[in-house]
C-alpha cells in the first residue's frame, strides 16, 4: 500500500495557461475525491468519482475546470485559462465505498503569476 | 448547508501544556472525523468517531463526540512540538446522497513552543 500519491506537487504558471494534476488513488479505493484548500482554510469539495463515474460536482468547479478518472484509477483535474484566484493547494483523497475514513495525497500546490 | 465551525482558529502554547480544540455545528452528522496537516502535506486522519457520547484517546490526545453528534473537541494533554500543526475536523454530508463528501472547518493552527 504506497497511499495516495499526487504530481507535480508544485506547479508555478502564468495567468492564462492550462495546467493538469493527476491523483493516484489507493488501489482498492473505487471511490476518488478533490477538494481544494486555501491558506488557513479547511478543504473544500470540488468533485467526486465512484470508479469512472462523476456523481458530484460543487458550485465551486466553474466551466474552466474539468476532471475525469477514465478507466476507474487514476484521476486527472484540468484548470484551463488560470486566474490568479486559483492559486491553492488542490488534494485528492480516495476511499471504499461505505468507508467513513477518506486518505488523502500530499497535494498540488498551485501558484497562479 | 451544514458547517462546521472550529476555536480557537490560533492557539500558540509552552511544551507541557494542556489545550482543547472545539468544532461546533447546527446540524447533525453521521460521524466527525479529526485530522493532522503539516504545512505542504495533505491532512493525516487521526480518529473518526460515530456515536453521541463517544470518547476516544490516541496516547495523549483524547476526541469526545457531543451527545447529540453536533460538535466535537479535541484536547491534547501535555502538548509537545510535534504536536505543532494544522488541526482540522470534518464531517460526512448527510445531504449528498451517499457520496461521502467531507465537510471540513476552518481548522486550529496549533504552535507548541519548546
Amino acid at each position: 500500500d504506497t497511499g495516495v500519491s499526487q504530481n507535480p506537487r508544485h506547479k508555478i504558471t502564468k495567468r492564462g495557461q492550462n495546467v493538469t494534476f493527476r491523483c493516484d488513488p489507493i488501489s482498492e479505493h473505487n471511490r476518488l475525491y478533490w477538494y481544494r484548500q486555501t491558506l488557513g482554510q479547511g478543504p473544500e469539495f470540488l468533485t467526486y468519482f465512484q470508479n469512472e463515474a462523476q456523481l458530484e460536482k460543487s458550485r465551486l468547479l466553474s466551466d474552466r475546470f474539468s476532471a475525469e478518472r477514465p478507466k476507474g484509477s487514476f484521476s486527472t483535474l484540468e484548470i484551463q485559462r488560470t486566474e490568479q484566484g486559483d492559486s491553492a493547494m488542490y488534494l485528492c483523497a480516495s476511499s471504499l465505498p461505505g468507508w467513513n475514513e477518506q486518505f488523502f495525497g500530499p497535494g498540488t500546490r498551485l501558484t497562479v503569476l | 448547508t451544514q458547517l462546521l465551525e472550529q476555536s480557537p482558529q490560533f492557539l500558540s502554547i509552552q511544551e507541557g501544556e494542556n489545550l482543547t480544540v472545539y468544532c461546533n455545528s447546527s446540524s447533525v452528522f453521521s460521524s466527525l472525523q479529526w485530522y493532522r496537516q503539516e504545512p505542504g502535506e495533505g491532512p493525516v486522519l487521526l480518529v473518526t468517531v460515530v456515536t453521541g457520547g463517544e470518547v476516544k484517546k490516541l496516547k495523549r490526545l483524547t476526541f469526545q463526540f457531543g451527545d447529540a453528534r453536533k460538535d466535537s473537541s479535541l484536547h491534547i494533554t501535555a502538548a509537545q512540538p510535534g504536536d505543532t500543526g494544522l488541526y482540522l475536523c470534518a464531517g460526512r454530508d448527510i445531504g449528498s446522497s451517499n457520496t461521502g463528501k467531507l465537510i471540513f472547518g476552518q481548522g486550529t493552527t496549533l504552535q507548541v513552543k519548546p
